[in-house]
């Protein structure tokens, strides 16, 4: 069966900091990669995703992931944070076989102003 | 468009009680799903459906039934709640690969 571990389950970060979150998988196919960020009291929403190509892909609001096959990792940053990313972030992969996401337990990001 | 939405927002139960949950979405999408959100847990696949009339169960069936007998609705039934089902119960509908989520619904049984 397909895991996805975050390693971190809560982060602090002051603004300005840098961040980076990550992420690694246990399926040894083919995978869709994705980064999802949930703001509070909100639903999820699509950060970035990875299919195929270049594996350091750009997403919204300043983040960016980089896709290493070889460590199974999908590992998701941004330079300098601010507070209105203050959020949890799940990371999750596809398999089309299997028609579903599998989710990782997600990070909590706290941004102190 | 709406895009994918939930009723309700916010739910109490007692032990036993039943309820359904109603997903709604307008992208005309083929595969719709319920997830149950838990702290540190990420999101677990409940139940989902390939199409009109289809379902399939997914990683935590036990305790929710599903149905989709048009293609734009997709419910989710508790039909003897319990407390361990206490969570916050997301609806996506998907395209390609990518999935939409609606705003959640919030339960609690008590």
């Amino acid at each position: 069966a397909q895991s996805v571990s975050q390693h971190n389950h809560h982060v602090i970060l002051s603004e300005a900091a840098s961040l980076e979150l990550g992420c690694n998988y246990s399926y040894g196919g083919t995978v869709n990669l994705f980064w999802y960020v949930q703001y509070p009291g909100q639903h999820l929403q699509l950060l970035l995703k990875y299919f195929s190509g270049d594996p350091l892909v750009k997403g919204i609001k300043g983040f960016e992931a980089e896709f290493i096959k070889s460590k199974f990792s999908f590992n998701l940053r941004k330079p300098s944070v601010q507070w209105s990313d203050t959020a949890e972030y799940f990371c999750a992969i596809y398999r089309a076989a299997g028609n579903k996401l599998t989710f990782g337990g997600g990070t909590r990001v706290l941004v102190k102003p | 468009n709406a895009g994918v939405t939930q009723t309700p927002k916010f739910r109490v139960l007692k032990t036993g009680q039943s309820m359904t949950l109603l997903c709604a979405q307008d992208m005309n999408h083929e595969y719709m799903y319920w997830y149950r959100q838990d702290p540190g847990m990420g999101l677990r696949l409940i139940h989902y459906s390939v199409g009109e009339g289809t379902t399939a169960k997914g990683e935590v069936p036990d305790g929710y039934n599903v149905s989709r007998l048009k293609k734009q609705n997709f419910l989710l039934g508790l039909e003897s709640a319990a407390p361990s089902q206490t969570s916050v119960y997301f609806c996506a509908s998907k395209r390609d690969y990518e999935q939409y989520f609606g705003p959640g619904t919030r339960l609690t049984v008590t």
